[in-house]
């Protein structure tokens, strides 16, 4: 069973400081996909890392794919209140087209001013 | 272009009853993939339909059923509601079976009771 594990799940920090998640599985995924997800909303797509070792940037947050691709991670540098939500790891389960998503449990954030 | 579409927004239901959630997809999309995501959790895939085909299935009993139309919209259908069905039922669109370029609507809050 292909299985993503977020850690931390809680996350509650102050205004203008850094923070990791980090997203992490025994499997090998070809991609993974980063979302964003605020309250009585659907998930956003941040972001898709396809390469070993890729590290890709939006703005203020900064993404990483493991060199083994079974891995990534998420840092987000001088927070602010509007990264508030619930940050999601993704991956496609199984080989080949199959579409479908598999989800690590989430991280929920926290940023108060 | 206009994006994901689900409705209801929020729905109470009885044990025991059946719902039927509604999801029109993002144009140019052939794709819809149905996510079931309890509090506090990351989605779950149910099942996906392409092109009026179900093309995967997730671990989920054959009270959940769907359908989809020539025009690409789709229906979750769960029969025989049971408590643990309650949550926040996501829909989203892709083009040719994605997962690449996921659109997710802002989901239907089943509560069951």
């Amino acid at each position: 069973t292909q299985l993503l594990e977020q850690s931390p799940q809680f996350l509650s920090i102050q205004e203008g400081e850094n923070l990791t998640v980090y997203c992490n599985s025994s499997s090998v995924f070809s991609s993974l996909q980063w979302y964003r997800q605020e309250p009585g909303e659907g998930p956003v797509l941040l972001v898709t890392v396809v390469t070993g070792g890729e590290v890709k940037k939006l703005k203020r947050l900064t993404f990483q794919f493991g060199d083994a691709r079974k891995d990534s991670s998420l840092h987000i540098t001088a927070a602010q209140p509007g990264d508030t939500g619930l940050y999601l790891c993704a991956a496609e389960a199984g080989s080949g087209n199959t579409g479908k998503l598999i989800f690590g449990q989430g991280t929920t954030l926290q940023v108060k001013p | 272009e206009t994006g994901v579409t689900q409705s209801p927004t929020h729905l109470i239901k009885t044990r025991g009853q059946q719902v039927t959630l509604r999801c029109s997809s993002q144009s140019g999309h052939n794709t819809v993939s149905w996510y079931q995501q309890a509090l506090g959790q990351g989605p779950q895939f149910i099942f996906q339909y392409y092109r009026e085909e179900e093309n995967g299935r997730g671990n989920f009993p054959p009270r959940f059923s769907g359908l989809q139309f020539p025009n690409y919209s789709s229906e979750l259908n769960v029969n025989a509601l049971e408590l643990d069905d309650s949550a926040l039922y996501l829909c989203a669109s892709s083009l040719d079976r994605g997962p690449y370029g996921y659109t997710f609507g802002s989901g239907t809050r089943l509560t069951v009771v």
